[in-house]
C-alpha cells in the first residue's frame, strides 16, 4: 500500500540536542515537502525537493536542513535543538509534472518539543 | 511575496446550518487545492479548482473559484459532526511562484 510515513510521531528533547526527523514514501513521488504547523494554524513550507540531490528552502525562514539522497527518503535536521523549534513538522510529498494537478499527500507529522 | 488570506478562523455551527469559508490570494492563481485537517490529524486533499469561473460539487461540499482567479469558497450544506476540521485553500502562483501557499485556515466547529 502506497504511503507516506514519519518517525518520531512525539519527540521530547533538550535544548542544545541534534535530531533528524525521519520521512519516507513508497508511491515514488519526486517531490517532496517540509512543512511546520503551530497547533490550529497555518502550514509553512520550510523545505522542498524536487528529486535526487535537489533541495530548496520554502517561504518560512529554517534553521534545519534536508537531504534527498534517494527518492524515497526526505531527513529532516535541526544541528541545535531550542524552544523557539517547538512545532508539529508535515513531510509530504506529490508528484512532479508539468501538468499543475499534482495534490499533496502528508504524513501523519512530527510534534516536536524541546524544552 | 504571494499571501493567500482565508475567513473567518474560527466557525461554529448547529448540525444541520450551512458552512461558507472564504479564500483571497494577493495575486493571480495557476490553481487552487483545498485541505480537510481533522483534531490531531494532517491535512487531507480535496480538490483542485483550475479554470476560472470553475465550480466543483462533491456530495454536500461546493468549490468554487473566482472569475479572476484570485478567490476561491468552499461552501458544505447541512453541516454534519463528522465535518469537523480546519479547511485550508491552498494557492499556487503562476512563473516563478510555483509553490502552494496555504491559507491560515477556518476552524468548523458542529455542535450537534
Amino acid at each position: 500500500e502506497a504511503d507516506i510515513y514519519q518517525t518520531p510521531r512525539y519527540l521530547v528533547i533538550g535544548t542544545g540536542k541534534k535530531i533528524t526527523l525521519e520521512c519516507s514514501q513508497t508511491m515514488g513521488h519526486d517531490k517532496m515537502y517540509w512543512y511546520q504547523q503551530d497547533p490550529g494554524m497555518e502550514l509553512h513550507l520550510i523545505h522542498y525537493s524536487y528529486g535526487v540531490n535537489s533541495t530548496e528552502k520554502g517561504d518560512l525562514s529554517s534553521e534545519s536542513t534536508v537531504s534527498r539522497i534517494r527518492t524515497e527518503h526526505f531527513p529532516l535536521t535541526l544541528e541545535s535543538a531550542r524552544p523557539s523549534h517547538t512545532s508539529q513538522y508535515l513531510c509530504a510529498s506529490s508528484e512532479l509534472g508539468l501538468a499543475s494537478y499534482n495534490e499533496q499527500f502528508f504524513g501523519p507529522g512530527t510534534r516536536l518539543t524541546v524544552l | 511575496g504571494q499571501q493567500v488570506m482565508q475567513i473567518p478562523q474560527y466557525q461554529h455551527v448547529q448540525e444541520g446550518e450551512d458552512f461558507t469559508t472564504y479564500c483571497n490570494s494577493s495575486t493571480t492563481l495557476s490553481n487552487i487545492q483545498w485541505y480537510k485537517q481533522r483534531p490531531g490529524g494532517h491535512p487531507v486533499f480535496l480538490i483542485q479548482l483550475v479554470k476560472s469561473g470553475e465550480v466543483k460539487k462533491q456530495k454536500r461540499l461546493t468549490f468554487q473559484f473566482g472569475e479572476a482567479k484570485k478567490n476561491s469558497s468552499l461552501h458544505i450544506t447541512a453541516t454534519q459532526t463528522t465535518d469537523v476540521g480546519t479547511y485550508f485553500c491552498a494557492g499556487r502562483g503562476s512563473g516563478s511562484a510555483r509553490q502552494l501557499t496555504f491559507g491560515s485556515g477556518t476552524q468548523l466547529t458542529v455542535l450537534p
